[in-house]
């Protein structure tokens, strides 16, 4: 079956812009997870869904990162105002409930210049 | 939150056994441990999981001692294609938070 998708694969955007970032995640999957990725760095767990709920949102890193889920599907992260500290993959992930094995998208690769 | 701390780097050649340990001193009573393997410029993806002892599947065997502050990601008889980045991460079923460390890149030589 599809697995997760995310789009744009690649984003370059200028500094001060808003940015979106799509994950559509395997279908049936309740829980959705984002991360981000600094060159040669490990994740850094920014939110995650069960459902179309976020309980905890303090790994966003600012308050210019906001995150919603429609549908208990596709889910959007929105940076607003991007910073050039804010370049790095965006990966998503699924899983059919929040504490199960986690199947992640290819990314977003964003460079904000 | 249980911090991990694993090895940076390590060597191996192809047809050994690869064991790669992770320390997570401040583990909590309901948290488990899970491992995620990744190349480059792709996803993490899921090798295996455990709570205490031992769990084995196809690809790898991980090992968890009574204290379960650290834990033993064994890889039997690697391959060139084995080359990644090898992430442990203690899943936080409290609040839920996963932490992925730094990781450790292994690097499988012919």
């Amino acid at each position: 079956g599809a697995g997760v998708s995310q789009s744009p694969s690649n984003k370059v955007t200028e500094k001060g812009k808003d940015v979106e970032l799509r994950c559509d995640p395997i279908s049936g999957h309740t829980a959705l997870y984002w991360y981000r990725q600094r060159l040669g760095q490990g994740l850094e767990f920014l939110i995650y869904f069960q459902g179309n709920s976020a309980p905890d949102k303090s790994g966003l890193p600012s308050d210019r990162f906001s995150a919603e889920r429609t549908g208990e599907s596709v889910s959007t992260l929105t940076i607003q105002r991007t910073q050039q500290e804010d370049s790095a993959v965006y990966l998503c992930a699924s899983s059919l409930r929040v504490f199960d094995e986690q199947y992640f998208g290819p990314g977003t690769r964003l460079t904000v210049t | 939150l249980a911090k991990t701390t694993q090895p940076i780097s390590m060597d191996s050649y192809e047809g050994q056994e690869v064991n790669i340990t992770c320390s997570h001193n401040n583990i909590a009573t309901n948290d488990y441990i899970t491992w995620y393997q990744q190349f480059p410029s792709q996803g993490p993806r899921f090798i295996i999981q455990g709570y205490k002892t031992k769990v084995t599947n196809e690809v790898a065997s991980l090992f968890i001692p009574a204290d379960r502050k650290s834990s033993t990601l064994s890889l039997p008889r690697v391959s060139l294609s084995d080359t990644a980045v090898y992430y442990c991460l203690v899943v936080d079923t409290g609040g839920f938070k996963t932490i992925f460390g730094a990781g450790t890149r292994l690097f499988v030589k012919a």
